[in-house]
Formats: C-alpha cells, sequence, structure tokens
C-alpha cells in the first residue's frame, strides 16, 4: 500500500487558519487521497477527500499538488473544537473491500 | 437514523474469558469493518466484510472471528481473551457510489483484559 507521511503534531491559534501536510510520494494514479479526523474519545469522521483537482466542503479544503505526491488539508478558520488527530490516507478505488489504511496522523493543538 | 452503534461501550474481561462485541448500522451500507486503536496509535483493521454473508482479514486478524449474518450487523468474537487485546474497538460501515467514498465509524468500544 502507498503510504503517508504527516507531521506528528501542530500547533494554532484560535481563528486563524491551519495548514495540515501530507506526503505521499509513491502514491499511484488512481488512488484517492482522503483525510479523517478524530476528537478525543470518539470514532474518526470524515473530512474530505479528493483524486486530482482541489476539493471544498464546508469542512475544509485540501489542496493537491500537480504532481500528486502532496497534498495539504487546510482549516480555514481554527475552532477549538477543531483539536484533534488528523489522518491522511491513500485509497485505492475499487480494491477489495475498499479498505483504509491509518497511519499516526497529525495531533492538532488549538490555542485560544 | 442512529448511523453505527456499538455495543457495549466498556467491558472488562479476565484472561481467558469470551466475549461478542455487536456492531449495527441503519444505513443499508454494503461495507462494515473492525478496528481497534492502542494508545496513541492509529486506527489497524482486524477484519471486514463486503456484504452479508461474507467476511474478510485485515491487518491483525489473530484472535478475533467475526460474521456477518445480516446486512446491518457485523459481529467481532474473542474466543479466549488476552491482556494483549486490551484496546479500543471501532466498527464502522461505508458506501461507494461513484467518486464518493466515505466511512462512517461508531463511538467505540473500551476493552480491558487483566
Amino acid at each position: 500500500d502507498a503510504k503517508t507521511t504527516q507531521p506528528n503534531s501542530m500547533e494554532s491559534n484560535e481563528e486563524e487558519p491551519v495548514h495540515l501536510p501530507c506526503n505521499h510520494s509513491t502514491i499511484s494514479g488512481t488512488d484517492y487521497i482522503h483525510w479523517y479526523r478524530q476528537l478525543p474519545s470518539q470514532g474518526p469522521e470524515y473530512v474530505i477527500h479528493g483524486l486530482t483537482s482541489n476539493v471544498n466542503n464546508r469542512m475544509a479544503s485540501l489542496a493537491i499538488a500537480e504532481d500528486r505526491k502532496s497534498s495539504t488539508l487546510i482549516l480555514h478558520r481554527a475552532t477549538l473544537r477543531d483539536a484533534a488527530v488528523y489522518y491522511c490516507i491513500l485509497r485505492v478505488a475499487n480494491n477489495a473491500g475498499n479498505m483504509l489504511t491509518f497511519g499516526g496522523g497529525t495531533r492538532l493543538m488549538v490555542k485560544p | 437514523n442512529a448511523g453505527v452503534t456499538q455495543t457495549p461501550k466498556f467491558r472488562v474481561l479476565k484472561t481467558g474469558q469470551s466475549m461478542t462485541l455487536l456492531c449495527a448500522q441503519d444505513m443499508n451500507h454494503e461495507y462494515m469493518y473492525w478496528y481497534r486503536q492502542d494508545p496513541g496509535m492509529g486506527l489497524r483493521l482486524i477484519h471486514y466484510s463486503v456484504g452479508e454473508g461474507t467476511t474478510a482479514k485485515g491487518e491483525v486478524p489473530d484472535g478475533y472471528n467475526v460474521s456477518r449474518l445480516k446486512k446491518q450487523n457485523f459481529l467481532l468474537g474473542l474466543e479466549s481473551a488476552a491482556p494483549s487485546q486490551t484496546s479500543v474497538y471501532f466498527c464502522a460501515s461505508s458506501y461507494e457510489w461513484g467518486d464518493r467514498y466515505e466511512q462512517y465509524f461508531g463511538p467505540g468500544t473500551r476493552l480491558t483484559v487483566t
């Protein structure tokens, strides 16, 4: 499976934008880039995903490099509730089981 | 619409005891998954199912068995619990529709084996 590399932790100030990086240099042409986050004492929740183009939704934006070897999750205005572990995951389209492989993620701390 | 529910929320077992964790989803999803998460780590896939009556091994299947007799339920069994199985267990379900894909997770079951 293609792997991702993320910083172990990042800090942000409340109400400021946050850019969470992810490197995936061995990504293949059919791998989707997914982001999930896990709030304290909860199960992970979906944030956003994309293939080649940048994506926006109500939670975040996903910026994908032109060569697709890296991506950045952008939280436009961090709140205290955004403090969580953020996982960058590659998913092979149509793999049996549609499995996701979680790495260690980035722990985001938000300071008031 | 309850989403994904897990029973029980907490459990303490003695070494050698058995138990079954129940996962239920009301979203008519085909795929279901069982993960475990050890302290400070990411989730690891134990077993998964691509539809009613099917199961398959994930990354860490040893010591666990699963069954999917009904589409909405996915059971995880521990036949003889060991301290190494102390963990938080998460169930998830998912759908795929064109480019859309999302896994929905339950709240987790915290299991301690003494």
